[in-house]
């Protein structure tokens, strides 16, 4: 069964003050590994798909950088309106289902 | 219309209930998918149509939890008998892929509160 496991839980930055996200994950066979963001009361915004070891996507100030073990969510000079939960998810093939991990809740304080 | 549509966006029912969730994806969208997020939690996968066809269940906690889309478009979560343990926000997702390879669209979620 395909596990995610996202840290911290929740994460407190200044403005401006750059950090990462972790997300280790254990599939059978990974066929897309996903970052999303959510804001309170809102359904997950997709930002980024990485398909295999070494692969880098870039979106504004968030960068995402994947292994075979894990994938990193870097932050760099966050501002308050980054302020939402990260969840990572990944699919593994087969079945539809893609399984989420718990995010990671941010806060960044202007 | 230009995203998914989740009706009603809260929702409140006395235990043993009949409640009906609504899912209007985006026009086209091949693929659908309900998923299940507790507080504090990720969302959890109930079951997935490629069009009208229900091709994975696997995640329907129970027989009391019941998803229909029968032209392929509007899809329904239907939970009999509701348990306290159902409170949860239920999110719809679509995609214009048939692969999970590509991320999906989600819906604002129906906040189910059972009392």
């Amino acid at each position: 069964e395909d596990q995610v496991t996202q840290s911290p839980e929740a994460l407190r930055l200044q403005e401006g003050e750059s950090s990462s996200l972790n997300c280790s994950y254990t599939v059978s066979g990974l066929r897309g590994l996903f970052w999303y963001r959510q804001d309170p009361g809102k359904g997950p915004e997709f930002l980024f798909t990485l398909y295999s070891a070494g692969e880098e996507k870039e979106k504004e100030r968030l960068k995402a950088t994947l292994t075979k073990k894990e994938s990193f969510l870097h932050i760099t000079a966050p501002k308050p309106e980054d302020s939402a939960t990260y969840l990572c998810a990944v699919y593994s093939g087969g079945y539809q289902k893609v399984t989420f991990g718990t995010g990671t809740k941010l806060q960044v304080i202007p | 219309g230009a995203g998914v549509s989740q009706s009603p966006r809260y929702k409140v029912a006395k235990r043993g209930q009949d409640v009906a969730l609504r899912c209007d994806p985006i026009s086209g969208h091949v693929s659908l998918f309900w998923y299940q997020q507790a507080l504090g939690q990720g969302p959890e996968f109930l079951t997935y149509f490629q069009n009208e066809a229900q091709l994975d269940k696997s995640g329907l906690p129970s027989d009391r939890f019941f998803a229909e889309r029968p032209e392929g478009s509007v899809s329904t979560l239907k939970i009999q008998r509701t348990q306290q343990e159902d409170s949860a926000v239920y999110l719809c997702a679509s995609s214009t892929r048939q692969s999970s390879n590509y991320g999906y669209t989600f819906g604002s979620g129906t906040r189910l509160t059972v009392v």
